[in-house]
């Protein structure tokens, strides 16, 4: 069984250009998760989807970060315009039940992104 | 507020040493507790985890017990081996709210 696909995994960009990372779920997962890891730090929550309903999103910094997941399958994570702040790596994650179980998550590889 | 806190690192360790890092937690109600593990240059995978107080975690010779009394689930190996060397993350989850809150992580490094 193939496990959670993310592209692409590294990305450079200048400050105030755009970027978009994309997240493959393992098939049949209802929920996917986008976090946040920081350099050193644990990953954080930035947005929760139930298919394809966002569930949770109080996290996700809306001026500049934008996530779709068309169909309740595939999804996408914006940020426009970048910000130094945002370099560190976007991490995608799913699991088959719906978001108030504890079913156990399968994380992708991340991609990690440098803003210059 | 939920919240995880993990003991400072770096560890490192000779080979067959005995391991513990530990974990406390702050949260509501009755969460589930999980150690994830990553390995240099993959994705977190899980070890193992406890979905109720007094249940035991054991996976590859790593055990965690869920201690509700000290709010701690602290991680344990009786002898480490050099394939052991990651960044070790306790995280819970709520029953009723799937996010993981995760602690800061712990590097461990383990030499022959």
């Amino acid at each position: 069984e193939a496990g959670v696909v993310q592209s692409p995994r590294y990305k450079i960009i200048e400050k105030k250009q755009p970027v978009a990372f994309w997240c493959n779920p393992i098939s049949g997962h209802n929920t996917l998760y986008w976090y946040l890891q920081n350099l050193g730090q644990g990953p954080e929550l930035l947005i929760r989807y139930e298919n394809e309903e966002a569930v949770d999103d109080s996290q996700l910094p809306k001026d500049r970060f934008s996530a779709e997941r068309l169909k309740g399958v595939d999804s996408t994570l914006k940020i426009q315009p970048a910000e130094l702040g945002d370099s560190a790596v976007y991490l995608c994650a799913s699991s088959p039940g719906t978001s108030g179980s504890t079913d156990t998550q399968y994380f992708g590889p991340g991609t990690r992104l440098t803003v210059l | 507020g939920n919240s995880v806190t993990q003991m400072e690192g770096p560890v490192t360790l000779s080979e067959e040493a005995f391991l513990t890092i530990n974990c406390t937690y702050t949260a509501t109600g009755y969460p589930s507790l999980f150690w994830y593990v990553q390995y240099p240059g993959e994705g977190l995978q899980l070890l193992l985890k406890a979905t109720k107080a007094d249940d035991k975690g054991s996976n590859k010779g790593f055990e965690a017990t869920y201690r509700k009394e000290t709010t701690s689930f602290h991680l344990e190996k009786g002898s480490v081996q050099v394939s052991d060397s990651a960044v070790y993350f306790c995280a819970l989850a709520r029953p009723s709210y799937g996010k993981l809150t995760f602690g800061q992580g712990t590097i461990l490094t383990v030499h022959p």
